[in-house]
């Protein structure tokens, strides 16, 4: 089956100490996102790429890195310079342009002691 | 820049209709979504308007105003499972990226 991979679902890191996302997609997809979500609130864009070698800061990409060496993967790496990473972190695909959807994975919920 | 607006909350009745409206100011503008997430879980995709007027889908249905920067999301024959977060978010049309609004919290109640 087609979708969006991330994993784990819950992690939980020390503070200072940098952690990874994985994020794979099986659909084909050109266009990748990673949006960070807070109790309450809506999904901020923290990164987004269009193309595999290629990606762009969101709203909130301090504190945060990312790559896209391959087309099927989309990392997020939180680094300790992120002040507040205690968070619901949502990767998404979507195809190229025209797209109607975006597709969401499971998401990994993130907390840092 | 982009600003999304939607009320935080709103609480409805089983079997009742609800309107939860959306407004947006965007520097380019390619079409407006709303997804629904229930607590926890990741959004799922309810519709996608581009051109003006009314897209239904079942018992939900879309609306958009691209003159007023405007768009509603209307639920009809509400079920205890409706009780979710609706988020409405925009495309932005230069870069292709999504951005969302903060969501509207529906309560259902019997």
């Amino acid at each position: 089956d087609g979708g969006i991979t991330q994993s784990p679902k819950y992690l939980f890191r020390k503070e200072g100490q940098n952690v990874t996302l994985s994020c794979e997609q099986n659909l084909n997809h050109d266009a990748m996102y990673w949006y960070r979500q807070d109790p309450g609130q809506g999904l901020r864009l923290i990164y987004y790429s269009q193309i595999v070698n290629d990606f762009q800061k969101g709203d909130i990409a301090e504190g945060y890195s990312v790559s896209r060496e391959k087309k099927e993967s989309f990392p997020l790496t939180v680094t300790s310079a992120q002040k507040n990473p205690t968070a619901f972190y949502l990767c998404a695909s979507s195809p190229g342009q025209l797209w109607t959807e975006a597709f969401f994975g499971q998401g990994t919920r993130l907390t840092v002691v | 820049g982009q600003n999304i607006d939607q009320p935080t909350e709103m609480t409805a009745t089983e079997g009742a209709i609800v309107q939860i409206n959306c407004t947006y100011q965007t520097s380019g503008f390619n079409g407006l979504f709303w997804y629904q997430q229930h607590a926890g879980e990741a959004p799922t995709f309810l519709s996608y308007n581009v051109l003006d007027g009314l897209e239904e889908k079942g018992r939900f249905s879309s609306f958009l105003s691209r003159s007023k920067g405007y768009s509603y999301l209307l639920l009809k024959e509400l079920q205890m499972k409706d009780s979710a977060s609706y988020l409405c978010a925009v495309r932005d049309g230069g870069f292709q990226k999504l951005v969302f609004g903060t969501g509207t919290r529906l309560l259902v109640s019997p």
